[in-house]
């Protein structure tokens, strides 16, 4: 089976741009979940989709939002980009979430200027 | 609080060598432990999963252990390898509808030759 992929590996943006990241689970895997990681913070949970809901969300504004599509793929969107929106976004998938083994893709490499 | 604490933030060891690396949490109530190796710009690979029941599992050199009393688990290397160094993180899931997951900051790993 293929491994979770992440699309693009790395981006470059500016302040005040919005940016669309894009993450494929493991075929037949139905949960996917965010996260973001800095040196400072390290991994922190963005949020969680299951079956196209959002199941659950942390700790970020609003800026930052998501969606699920049919097909599982799942999509992050951060608007009105800061600088210290700059990390490592990773995402996970697992088959149902909870108490599964995540997988991770590589992650996409934002950094904003 | 839900908090998970790692030791040491950083560790250097010769090549052969063996190491324990530490994670102590306070997350009530518990479902399961993991721990995680992360590569420089890869994302995380689960190495072992425990429940409450489990104090300990191996895969391969690595051996994880758990003691649900002191709420502490350690990770012990055995024989390390230049490949082992990584970021190894430890996550604890909360029980509760959705199993919330809680990140350690991360134990830095460098195996010399």
């Amino acid at each position: 089976k293929a491994g979770v992929t992440q699309t693009p590996r790395y981006l470059i943006k500016t302040r005040g741009q919005q940016v669309t990241l894009s993450c494929s689970p493991i075929s037949g895997h139905r949960s996917v979940s965010w996260y973001q990681q800095t040196p400072g913070q390290g991994l922190q949970f963005l949020f969680e989709y299951f079956s196209e809901t959002q199941r659950n969300k942390g700790n970020f504004p609003g800026r930052f939002s998501g969606r699920q599509f049919s097909n599982s793929r799942s999509e992050m969107n951060v608007s009105t980009l800061e600088l210290g929106d700059s990390a490592l976004y990773l995402c996970a998938s697992t088959p149902r979430g909870g108490g599964d083994t995540q997988y991770f893709g590589p992650g996409t490499r934002l950094t904003v200027l | 609080k839900n908090q998970v604490e790692q030791s040491p933030q950083s560790l250097i060891i010769l090549e052969g060598k063996n190491c324990t690396l530490q994670c102590n949490y306070t997350v009530s109530p518990f479902s399961n432990l993991r721990w995680y190796k992360q590569d420089t710009g890869r994302g995380p690979v689960s190495l072992t999963i425990m429940t409450f029941s489990e104090n300990t599992k191996s895969n391969g050199r690595y051996t994880a252990t758990l003691d649900a009393d002191t709420k502490q688990s350690s990770l012990h290397i055995t024989a390390s390898q230049l490949s082992d160094s990584a970021s190894y993180i430890c996550v604890v899931s909360a029980r509760g509808g959705y199993n919330k997951l809680i990140f350690g900051a991360g134990t830095r790993l460098a195996v010399h030759p």
